[in-house]
């Protein structure tokens, strides 16, 4: 059975504080990675991919990503009351249909 | 214009009633998904579909049907609902040729059946 593992959290941060998000897969063949934003009663929001080890960076997003360790994790820098949301963390081997996370729920505060 | 949407939004039926969930796209898009998500249960796949043509079953199929009318169109039915299908349902579409698998998720339908 091939897993995503998340926090569910909740995650608290103070406005402007880093939130750090962290997902662990299973299947050693997975070969991309993604972090969707969904806010409740929305659909998902893909705000990041990345495809090979190391860091990739948007804006105030960072994907890490590290193989060996099937580890994958998203920071948020300057957190934002509007950064409040569930993170989902989806994983895909070999094109096929992705595997989500439960997602970890995060919580900014004013 | 959304690029993928869905209709209906908002759909409450009764036990044994069949139902429709309707997802179009304007991505040009080859690949079709449907999912449920369910408090505490995630994303679940129910179907999927890379072309006309190919229709595969994902994690949890039983009970729901689909088909694929079009390269744009993906529709789900339960043939016969039931109150553990009361759950939002989203559609999402992603790229042919790309192995990275990008999806993106239409607005979804919440669906209640008492």
């Amino acid at each position: 059975q091939k897993e995503v593992e998340q926090n569910s959290g909740p995650l608290s941060v103070p406005e402007g504080a880093i939130a750090s998000l962290n997902c662990t897969y299973s299947d050693r063949g997975s070969q991309s990675f993604f972090w969707y934003r969904q806010y409740s009663g929305k659909s998902p929001e893909l705000i990041m991919s990345i495809y090979s080890n190391g860091d990739k960076e948007d804006g105030r997003f960072t994907a890490q990503l590290n193989k060996a360790s099937q580890y994958v994790s998203l920071l948020i820098r300057d957190s934002q009351p509007s950064d409040s949301a569930t993170y989902l963390c989806a994983v895909n081997q070999a094109g096929t249909a992705l595997i989500f996370g439960k997602g970890t729920t995060l919580s900014v505060s004013s | 214009d959304a690029d993928v949407t869905q209709t209906p939004r908002n759909r409450i039926t009764k036990t044994g009633k069949r139902i429709m969930l309707e997802c179009s796209q304007t991505k040009g898009h080859d690949r079709m998904y449907w999912y449920r998500q369910d408090p505490g249960l995630g994303l679940r796949l129910i179907y999927y579909s890379f072309d006309v043509k190919d229709i595969n079953k994902g994690e949890i199929s039983d009970g729901y049907s689909v088909s694929r009318q079009a390269q744009a169109k993906f529709s789900l039915s339960l043939e016969s609902a039931i109150p553990n299908q009361t759950a939002l349902y989203f559609c999402a579409t992603s790229e042919m040729g790309q192995s990275y698998n990008e999806q993106f998720f239409g607005p979804g339908t919440r669906l209640t059946v008492l």
